[in-house]
């Protein structure tokens, strides 16, 4: 169990909009930046978006993330096949003193 | 370029030892805080452990904490963690990641994983 909740699968056509919620609360997301990775199958997590909506250089500008009390939100548009991953929500836990991450979210671009 | 390179995993029976390390490259090892993930065949990530960038502070989770020790020698550019008394549960590919500034939870580089297999 996961201390991050996130929806296990999400899809949608290519070139259609996605997006992908984390929960939380006021001791992780409500009160610490949250972090995205991907992780294509076999290989390593990618940094996607950091401080809850910043990207990394080389990250296009169709991810996106946001922030909301103690919810966050992966967005991407223009979804193409190679964004078929797993997707995680992490942040700092202030009560448990432990980096967290969400569960996972499995994208499927039909 | 910015790179990590775990190395170390492999069988180990339950109750045994086993030391990781990760060799970084490309980038000022000795000032980043470091930490270790690591992910279950078929499950997520999981926050193993933390080091901040001259060894003088680390934390664990609640479930390695005891058996776990993490460290670092910043002369050799290389990450490391020596697990002790391993269980099944233990079972995962374990990687070193970069944080992306002292004391955040983020992390901007990851190595390629180490898988570590607890069986009898």
């Amino acid at each position: 169990q996961s201390v991050l909740t996130q929806p296990p699968s999400v899809s949608a056509a290519p070139g259609q909009k996605v997006t992908i919620s984390c929960s939380g609360s006021s001791s992780n997301i409500g009160n610490n930046y949250v972090s995205w990775y991907q992780q294509l199958p076999g290989t390593a997590p990618k940094l996607l978006i950091y401080d809850s909506n910043k990207r990394p250089s080389g990250i296009p500008d169709r991810f996106s993330g946001s922030k909301s009390g103690t919810s966050a939100t992966l967005g991407i548009t223009g979804l193409q096949t190679g964004d078929e991953a797993d997707y995680y929500c992490g942040t700092w836990d202030g009560s448990l003193s432990a980096v967290v991450f969400g569960g996972g979210t499995k994208l499927t671009v039909l | 370029e910015v790179q990590l390179v775990e190395s170390g995993g492999g069988l180990v029976q339950p109750g045994g030892s086993l030391r990781l390390s990760c060799e970084a490259s490309g980038f000022t090892f000795s000032s980043d805080w470091m930490h270790w993930v690591r992910q279950a065949p078929g499950k997520g990530l999981v926050w193993v452990s933390r080091i901040n960038s001259d060894g003088s502070s680390t934390s664990y989770a609640d479930s390695v904490k005891g058996r776990f020790t993490i460290s670092r020698d910043n002369a050799k550019n290389t990450l490391y963690l020596q697990m002790n008394t391993l269980r099944a549960e233990d079972t995962a590919v374990y990687y070193c990641a970069r944080a992306i500034r002292p004391g955040y939870a983020g992390f901007d580089c990851w190595g390629q994983g180490t898988l570590v297999t607890v069986s009898a």
